[in-house]
């Protein structure tokens, strides 16, 4: 069964709205969580990390959540932009080791 | 340019041959990771170093073998290739403990296994 659960379906959304994107995850207790940007035909970049006793990180127009009672985490890109039209990925390090379990990723299309 | 470079972009193998990516990192980072990436499969571990002089299995590391050369390279070797290993194989890095941000990837490697 799926550790990670992203929203397979792509997510279309107007330029300047906010895009929600949803990360859920099952029997793990990570220290934190990371979101990552990938654009066709490149590797994944890292935007933001979260620790477990951190509900909200902000970087610019980006905002994450991490509710470690529902077991989620919420990515949101406010006033969001055609160039951010990507697949962003959630990983988590299941056992505090450093080593990242990712998400199959939700591609995000921002249409002008 | 400060990052992760991987060799070759691009590869076309027979069923059967071998080959060997290679991986550098030039941040000092201790730790190196090598990924697979297939459609509908995300990024699965295959193979991870935690500092020099190490290296442990991911989660699908049958049919390949990793040396840890120095602190900066980090190579994934396939002794024998098979049509199940094509994929976009990337390489990445990290500073671990408290200074932790997330991973640096490279531009990955594209197999193909005919």
């Amino acid at each position: 069964s799926q550790k990670i659960e992203q929203n397979s379906e792509a997510l279309n959304i107007q330029e300047g709205k906010t895009a929600t994107l949803t990360c859920n995850y099952t029997n793990y207790s990570p220290a934190y969580l990371q979101w990552y940007r990938q654009d066709p035909g490149r590797g994944p970049v890292f935007l933001l990390l979260i620790r477990e006793n951190e509900k909200e990180k902000r970087k610019e127009r980006l905002k994450v959540t991490f509710d470690t009672t529902l077991k989620q985490s919420l990515f949101h890109i406010t006033a969001s932009q055609p160039a951010d039209s990507a697949t962003y990925l959630c990983a988590l390090d299941e056992s505090n080791t450093g080593k990242l379990i990712f998400g199959q990723g939700t591609t995000l299309q921002v249409k002008p | 340019n400060a990052g992760v470079t991987q060799t070759p972009k691009f590869q076309v193998l027979k069923t059967g041959q071998s080959m060997t990516l290679q991986c550098a990192q030039d941040m000092n980072h201790n730790s190196m990771y090598w990924y697979r990436q297939d459609p509908g499969m995300g990024l699965r571990l295959i193979y991870y170093s935690a500092s020099e002089g190490t290296t442990d299995k991911g989660e699908v590391p049958n049919g390949y073998n990793v040396s840890r050369l120095n602190k900066r390279e980090f190579s994934l070797r396939l002794e024998s290739a098979a049509p199940s290993q094509t994929s976009v194989y990337f390489c990445a890095s990290s500073e671990e403990g408290p200074k932790r941000v997330g991973y640096t990837f490279g531009s990955g490697t594209r197999l193909t296994v005919v």
